[in-house]
């Protein structure tokens, strides 16, 4: 089955620093690449996607890029601020349809 | 309804009892999904339902979970004889299967088995 590795699973960074959150799937199948963010005692939400007939997206501090033939797919995240503080999941689709498997999480701190 | 809703949030059980986590969808989402998250951990994932069927039950981690979804809606986790590792947040999540796969996900059930 589909199998995503996430790195690292922790990571500190100084306020206006860049994060860079690193994904890796195996199913060649998969065709959708979401992030979640967690903050603490919340729910996850979405913060950005990306399809497999795209290689990078971005939506202002952060971007996704998606490397199919390495089968991984990075987040980053700029001028980090404090409010990024949280846990962020990546996932990928499982043989083109709704399923869907997660990383373990990267907790990202940012320091003021 | 506006979101996803989940019922109870909190849930606080003796070892050995059976107790049973409801899920509603956002209307109109036909795919359904469960996750487990321990404290400080990622999210595990149980099951998920396309309609009322599961094509995918693989996390389902025994015979003790079980779950049902009717009428393309409403969705229930059952989990029988309780133990203490099955304490957790029960998230739900549900997605519209037009090839959407956006995950709405619900405040979950925070479940503890003493």
């Amino acid at each position: 089955g589909e199998n995503v590795e996430q790195h690292p699973s922790t990571l500190s960074v100084q306020e206006g620093d860049s994060a860079v959150i690193k994904c890796t799937y195996s199913d060649s199948a998969s065709n959708y690449f979401p992030w979640y963010k967690q903050e603490l005692g919340k729910r996850p939400q979405l913060i950005i996607d990306i399809r497999s007939n795209v290689g990078e997206k971005k939506d202002q501090r952060i971007a996704v890029t998606l490397n199919k033939t390495a089968k991984h797919f990075s987040l980053h995240i700029t001028e980090t601020q404090p409010e990024d503080s949280a846990v962020y999941f990546c996932a990928a689709s499982i043989g083109g349809n709704n399923d869907m498997r997660f990383g373990a999480g990267t907790r990202l701190t940012v320091k003021p | 309804g506006a979101g996803v809703s989940q019922s109870p949030s909190n849930k606080v059980t003796e070892k050995g009892k059976d107790v049973e986590l409801r899920c509603d969808p956002i209307s109109g989402h036909t795919a359904l999904y469960w996750y487990r998250q321990s404290l400080g951990q990622g999210l595990e994932f149980l099951i998920y339902f396309q309609g009322n069927s599961a094509p995918d039950k693989s996390g389902l981690p025994s015979d003790r979970f079980s779950a049902e979804r009717t009428g393309g809606s409403v969705s229930t986790l059952t989990i029988q004889r309780t133990q203490q590792e099955d304490s957790a947040v029960y998230l739900c999540a549900s997605s519209n299967s037009g090839g959407a796969y956006i995950q709405y996900f619900g405040a979950g059930t925070r479940l503890s088995v003493l």
